[in-house]
């Protein structure tokens, strides 16, 4: 069974801190890593997929890594906003296209 | 957002009675997936479907069956519920397989008294 394992389990920082935290994968069988946003009461939100090993994306101050030799991927958040408190979840995708879901970061901003 | 809808929103129901879960896109989207989301795991995968009619199933499948007659429904039914499918449900869409982004429905909650 794949397992998809994401590090911290959850995280308090201080507003204007940057963090990051983790998701570990199989490195065998890789087609994509995914990372979602989750707020409380609201449904996954899509921020990245990545594909190809050393890819790094950027969407505001919310950045991610992949490394798909050694089986991981970081997530950074510079400058935290009380906005960017919320559960975020990585999900690997397998050479069938199944996506193998960690439990998550959950991120807590504090003012 | 997508144009995706779950209904029940909120569903308690008893052991041994049936239950259907609907989801609803308006998006036409080929691919639906249905998940489920326990305290302390990631979302599971019960059943997915890649086309009307074309369904298969995921990681935890065991108790569940579903159908897809038309592009923008997906129902997942419980024959029988049993307490340990107690869970949060997510429906799920996507235009095409292979690193493509799922949008999420809203949930439906789930209780098996």
């Amino acid at each position: 069974i794949l397992n998809v394992e994401q590090s911290p389990q959850s995280l308090h920082v201080q507003e204007g801190d940057s963090t990051n935290f983790t998701c570990s994968f199989p490195s065998s069988n890789f087609y994509a890593l995914h990372w979602y946003r989750w707020e409380t009461a609201k449904s996954p939100e899509a921020l990245f997929v990545m594909t190809l090993n050393g890819d790094e994306k950027k969407k505001g101050r919310i950045s991610a890594t992949l490394n798909t030799k050694e089986g991981y991927s970081y997530l950074y958040i510079k400058g935290s906003q009380p906005e960017d408190s919320a559960t975020y979840l990585c999900a690997f995708e397998d050479s069938n296209y199944q996506l193998i879901w960690g439990a998550g970061t959950k991120l807590i901003i504090k003012p | 957002d997508a144009g995706i809808t779950q209904s029940p929103r909120h569903k308690v129901t008893e052991t041994g009675t049936p239950v259907t879960l609907r989801c609803h896109q308006t998006e036409n989207h080929r691919y639906m997936y249905w998940y489920r989301q326990d305290p302390g795991h990631g979302l599971r995968l019960i059943h997915y479907s890649y086309g009307v009619k074309d369904t298969d199933k995921g990681e935890v499948s065991d108790g569940y069956s579903v159908s897809r007659s038309k592009t923008e429904d997906f129902l997942l039914t419980l024959e029988s519920a049993t307490s340990s499918q107690t869970s949060v449900y997510f429906c799920a869409i996507s235009a095409s397989a292979g690193a493509d982004t799922q949008y999420f429905g809203p949930g439906t909650r789930l209780t098996v008294l």
